[in-house]
């Protein structure tokens, strides 16, 4: 088992760009989550998936972050004109119950917004 | 304030001693995980709990639900363990899980 696999684990993009990051959950895995990490803010929950469908997207900031699970081996986080403050580390998780079952998570994309 | 505090936030413990993290709820927690992060980066699952205790070779855990607390006791300390220490309490009230702030560990040779 490959585990959760993020991609890129590095990306750095200039203020405004667009910036795309992927998650591959563990294979049989139904729930997809999405978590920010910054030393300030720690780990803040973004939003959650469950066979696909968004369920919990409470953590997401309104503008410009948006969250798919287009089918059941991989999800997208998208910032649209991304500013330095959306600088952090990304990380995907999986789990194979669901909202309070025991997590995977991957190995992390780390944003870089100058 | 926050629903689930870890103590200490940070601990320096000499090689081969011994060491308890220590997470507070304030939720009604049915279940708990303990990860550690690594310098790279990358969480690693410790521990996923109902109340009761679990051990793993140094590390052992316990999670006591009605005192809405649980510990991660750390016996030997090698330098591999140093990283930041994650516990995380389900919220069966928003259906999610619920992470602290974490406890960063350094272990000195």
């Amino acid at each position: 088992n490959a585990g959760v696999i993020q991609t890129p684990r590095h990306k750095v993009t200039g203020k405004g760009q667009e910036a795309t990051l992927w998650c591959e959950p563990i294979s049989g895995h139904s729930a997809v989550f999405w978590y920010r990490q910054t030393i300030v803010q720690g780990l803040e929950f973004l939003t959650y998936f469950r066979n696909q469908a968004p369920i919990d997207d409470s953590g997401m900031p309104k503008e410009r972050f948006s969250a798919q699970m287009p089918n059941q081996s991989h999800s997208t986080l998208k910032i649209q004109s991304t500013q330095p403050q959306d600088s952090a580390v990304y990380l995907c998780a999986s789990s194979f119950t669901g909202g309070t079952g025991q997590l995977y998570f991957g190995e992390g994309s780390k944003l870089t917004v100058l | 304030g926050d629903k689930v505090k870890q103590s200490p936030s940070a601990l320096s413990l000499q090689e081969g001693t011994n060491s308890a993290l220590r997470c507070n709820f304030s939720i009604a927690a049915t279940t708990v995980q303990w990860f550690l992060q690594n310098p790279r980066g990358s969480l690693m699952n410790l521990f996923y709990l109902v109340p009761g205790t679990k051990e793993n070779g140094r590390l052992k855990s316990a999670f006591d639900s009605k005192e809405s607390y649980s510990t991660l006791h750390i016996r030997d300390a090698q330098l591999e363990d140093s990283g930041t220490y994650f516990c995380a309490a389900d919220d069966t009230n928003a259906y999610k899980v619920i992470f602290g702030k974490g406890t960063h560990l350094h272990v000195l040779p």
